[in-house]
This record gives structure tokens, C-alpha cells and sequence, in this order.
């Protein structure tokens, strides 16, 4: 069965301080894997793009992983601010063919404290 | 910033009620789709459109019907709201492309009493 699991479900930190997300898929075959942000009563944003071929993707002081051979991805932190404080949503995309699906995790509540 | 707007961004009513939430965008993409968000949960596909005149049903059994006469439109329709429809409904679209990067609408926030 193909599906998604993020871990953890929620996570308090402090401001200034970095932290990582989790997302294990059973997903295949795969195509990508997507990383986006949740704001409280506002639309999920993309963050990064996860292909088969990439290990590492950055975008400012978001930092995205993947090990394909073990269908984990991970999404970190640096030096956290305020604003960071949102749900973070992994999607695995199954073929990234025009009929390819999608599958979602539960997301990540991330809440940062000053 | 995705130009994708949805109205409204909140609604109450009664039960038994019809209503309608508007999805437009401004991209030209032509792939559509419409989710149900509920806290602490996964988002539920329960529509999706490749088209013009083209709508599928999604993963999610839903009572509500969509249509796709243009091109940037995708409306969704509950002929009889009830309590079990309140959830928070996310449009989004896509181009037709590999990569696949959803751009989503604010939400509609449903309530029904």
C-alpha cells in the first residue's frame, strides 16, 4: 500500500535553533517527492523538489534530503524564525506522468517560540 | 506568488442549504483539482480536471459535483450541505508537466450548522 508517514506529528522549538523533519514513503514506483508549508489558514506552498537522482536540495535556510534506497526524506531547519512556525507537508508523486498520483503525509506542526 | 483565488474564504449555513465554491486562476494551467483538509489530517483529493469538459471523481467519496467550462473555473457544488461536510476545501492547479508543483488557493472554510 502506498503511503506516507511524517514524524514527528508536532514540534515546539525556540527561535534560533534548527530542527529536522522526517517523511518515510512505500511509495512506487516514484517520481519526486515534494516538500511544502502550511500556514495557519492559508493554502500549502511548495518548498523544494526531491527527484530520484538528488541527495541534497537547499532553498535559503531550508535544506532537503533524500536516500531513495531507503524511501526517506528529510527536511531541515536552520536557525529557526517566527515565521517558520506552520505545517510542513510531504507529497510523493508516483510517476510524474500526467496520470501519475499523489500521496500526502499528515504534515508536520512545527511551532517556534521566541 | 500563485495567482489561484477561492471563494469564499468562510462560510455558514444551514443544513439542507445548496452552495457553490468559487476556484479561479490565472495561469492558464490546465490541470485543476479540489481537496478536503481536515486538522491534523492528510488532504483527500475529491475532484480533479485534465480540462476543459474533463472532471473525475477522486479518492475521497464526496457528495459534491464540479464542472469545467473554462479553462481557469473550477466551481464545486453541494446540492444539500450537512453537518458531515464541514472541512476545509483547498483548490489548487497544476501545468502538465513532470515535476507536478500543485499552487493552491487560500481555502474555503465550510460550516454547516
Amino acid at each position: 500500500k502506498n503511503q506516507v508517514e511524517q514524524s514527528p506529528q508536532s514540534l515546539i522549538i525556540l527561535e534560533g535553533k534548527n530542527c529536522t523533519l522526517q517523511c518515510n514513503y512505500t511509495v512506487s514506483p516514484f517520481s519526486n517527492l515534494r516538500w511544502y508549508k502550511q500556514d495557519t489558514g492559508r493554502g500549502p506552498v511548495s518548498l523544494t523538489i526531491m527527484t530520484f537522482s538528488e541527495n541534497t536540495k537547499s532553498n535559503g535556510r531550508y535544506t532537503a534530503t533524500l536516500d531513495a534506497d531507503t524511501k526517506q526524506s528529510s527536511l531541515h531547519i536552520t536557525a529557526s524564525q517566527l515565521s517558520d512556525s506552520a505545517s510542513y507537508i510531504c507529497v510523493v508523486s508516483d510517476r510524474g506522468s500526467t496520470l501519475g498520483r499523489l500521496y500526502f503525509g499528515r504534515g508536520t506542526q512545527l511551532t517556534v517560540w521566541p | 506568488e500563485a495567482d489561484i483565488y477561492q471563494t469564499p474564504r468562510y462560510l455558514v449555513i444551514g443544513t439542507g442549504k445548496k452552495i457553490t465554491l468559487e476556484c479561479s486562476q490565472t495561469m492558464g494551467h490546465d490541470k485543476m483539482y479540489w481537496y478536503q483538509q481536515d486538522p491534523g489530517m492528510e488532504l483527500h483529493l475529491i475532484h480533479y480536471s485534465y480540462g476543459v469538459n474533463s472532471t473525475e471523481k477522486g479518492d475521497l467519496s464526496s457528495e459534491s459535483t464540479v464542472s469545467r467550462i473554462r479553462t481557469e473555473h473550477f466551481p464545486l457544488t453541494l446540492e444539500s450541505a450537512r453537518p458531515s461536510h464541514t472541512s476545509q476545501y483547498l483548490c489548487a492547479s497544476s501545468a502538465l508537466s513532470n515535476t507536478g508543483e500543485l499552487f493552491f488557493g487560500e481555502g474555503s472554510r465550510l460550516t454547516v450548522l
